[in-house]
């Protein structure tokens, strides 16, 4: 089955930095890339999605980029705000189907 | 905003009892899905639910575990003798049918944190 891998575990950076995070997806047919927000006693909310027959997306300050040859998608955050504080999680799916999560990063943006 | 909700928050339990969580999925959607993290760990796919049955399972979800949908709004997960390994945040998940675009948009509830002694 499908397995995802997301890097760094634990990401910190100052207010207004750049965030990236990293994942890698092992089945080739996987098509549907999403990325989840979780905020401490909330559950995991949706932020920004990917489908594989485009290679970015952008909204506002986050960004996704998929590379299907490597198989990886990473997350961009630019101009880092506190509220962004939270854990993301990477996912990936074939066309209906469950979605299979990365571990997760744990983003803390200092003021 | 339309949003899953879920009962208990946090549920402490001993060891071989029976626990039932609860989620109230989003009024129009069809898809139910049940996920658990356990502390530490990847979120992970336990059974999705469509059209009154279970539509795939995960190996996690072995004879110890059932869901139903008893009325036209409650989705539960029910475990019948309660591991230590177990424990873990439970969340539920609804989704719409979105065929044309073949994606699988998940609105997630809060969890329900299950801790068994």
């Amino acid at each position: 089955g499908e397995n995802v891998e997301q890097h760094p575990s634990t990401l910190s950076v100052q207010e207004g930095d750049s965030a990236v995070i990293k994942c890698t997806y092992s089945d080739s047919a996987s098509n549907y890339f999403p990325w989840y927000k979780q905020e401490l006693g909330k559950g995991p909310q949706l932020i920004i999605d990917i489908r594989s027959n485009v290679g970015e997306k952008k909204d506002q300050r986050i960004a996704v980029t998929l590379n299907k040859t490597a198989k990886h998608f990473s997350l961009h955050i630019t101009e880092t705000q506190p509220e962004d504080s939270a854990v993301y999680f990477c996912a990936a799916s074939i066309r209906w189907s469950t979605l299979t999560f990365g571990k997760g990063t744990m983003l803390l943006v200092s003021p | 905003e339309p949003e899953v909700t879920q009962t208990p928050s946090h549920q402490v339990t001993q060891m071989g009892q029976e626990v039932i969580l609860r989620c109230v999925p989003i009024s129009n959607h069809l898809y139910f899905y049940w996920y658990r993290q356990i502390l530490g760990q990847k979120v992970e796919f336990l059974v999705s639910f469509y059209n009154n049955e279970i539509s795939e399972k995960s190996e996690i979800f072995d004879d110890q575990f059932s869901v139903e949908r008893p009325d036209g709004s409650n989705f539960t997960l029910k475990i019948r003798s309660t591991k230590l390994e177990d424990s873990a945040m439970y969340f539920c998940a609804s989704s719409e049918i979105l065929a044309a675009s073949g994606a699988n948009v998940l609105t997630f509830g809060a969890g329900s944190r299950l801790t068994v002694l």
